[in-house]
């Protein structure tokens, strides 16, 4: 079945980089998103990588994908404060009505 | 860009009532809206994809007597948890896709700001 993992804490000092990694299943998956969960509120899409592609760069942002392991990371450059809040992993299905399932999040905390 | 609003943002009920949560798309049509839930530092289970005029698709293990979905619009989708108890107690979560960016786009997935249930 499908199944998203990824680690559920990270902490980081501010000005550091943060890199989060998740690993899944599906070798079917369409697109691989991460999503971020500020407290109390739902969730909003940063980024997302095509499974054909190997690595996409947005602003502090830079998202790499390893497709023969079903790895992928995502990298905060030049993390700040505003940045903790948590993080999860998606992959999309092909078929189904774009079904996606989540990773259990990982919980970025930054440290002044 | 898309927003899809939830109401309401919390709500605290008693034991034995029933409970609607509104998703509603507010400047783009959905015919497909999913319901998730999220316990405290968990994830998010998807519940059930709601799909327009149609009837409901339930993931495993959820009870479909039990949270009733109803889609009756292209921007409405409501879940009713019916016959609550504090094990329902939860963070209620609805997302929808952008249909118009559906065929080309990324399956972005637009989530509404939760509703909180506590159930006494």
């Amino acid at each position: 079945g499908e199944d998203v993992e990824q680690s559920l804490f990270l902490s980081v000092r501010e000005g550091d980089s943060s890199v989060i990694n998740c690993t899944y299943t599906d070798s079917s998956s369409t697109y691989l998103y991460w999503y971020k969960q500020e407290p109390g509120a739902g969730l909003q899409l940063l980024t997302y990588i095509f499974s054909n592609m190997d690595m996409k760069q947005d602003q502090r942002l830079t998202v790499l994908l390893n497709k023969k392991d079903k790895h992928l990371s995502l990298r905060i450059a030049d993390t700040q404060t505003g940045d903790s809040a948590i993080y999860f992993c998606a992959e999309s299905m092909v078929g189904g009505g774009f079904k996606t399932i989540f990773g259990a999040g990982t919980r970025l905390f930054v440290k002044a | 860009g898309a927003v899809v609003s939830q109401h309401p943002s919390w709500v605290i009920c008693k034991s034995g009532t029933s409970v609607k949560i509104e998703c509603r798309s507010l400047d783009f049509q959905a015919t497909t809206m999913f319901w998730y839930r999220q316990f405290p530092k968990q994830s998010l289970m998807l519940m059930a994809t709601s799909n327009e005029g149609s009837k409901a698709t339930y993931e495993q293990g959820v009870e479909k007597d039990k949270f009733l979905i109803n889609h009756a619009s292209l921007t409405l989708s409501t879940l009713t948890v019916t016959s609550a108890h504090p094990e329902d107690s939860s963070f209620y979560i609805c997302s929808a896709r952008h249909e118009a960016r559906r065929g080309g786009g990324t399956g972005e997935l637009f989530f509404g700001e939760g509703s909180r249930l506590t159930v006494l």
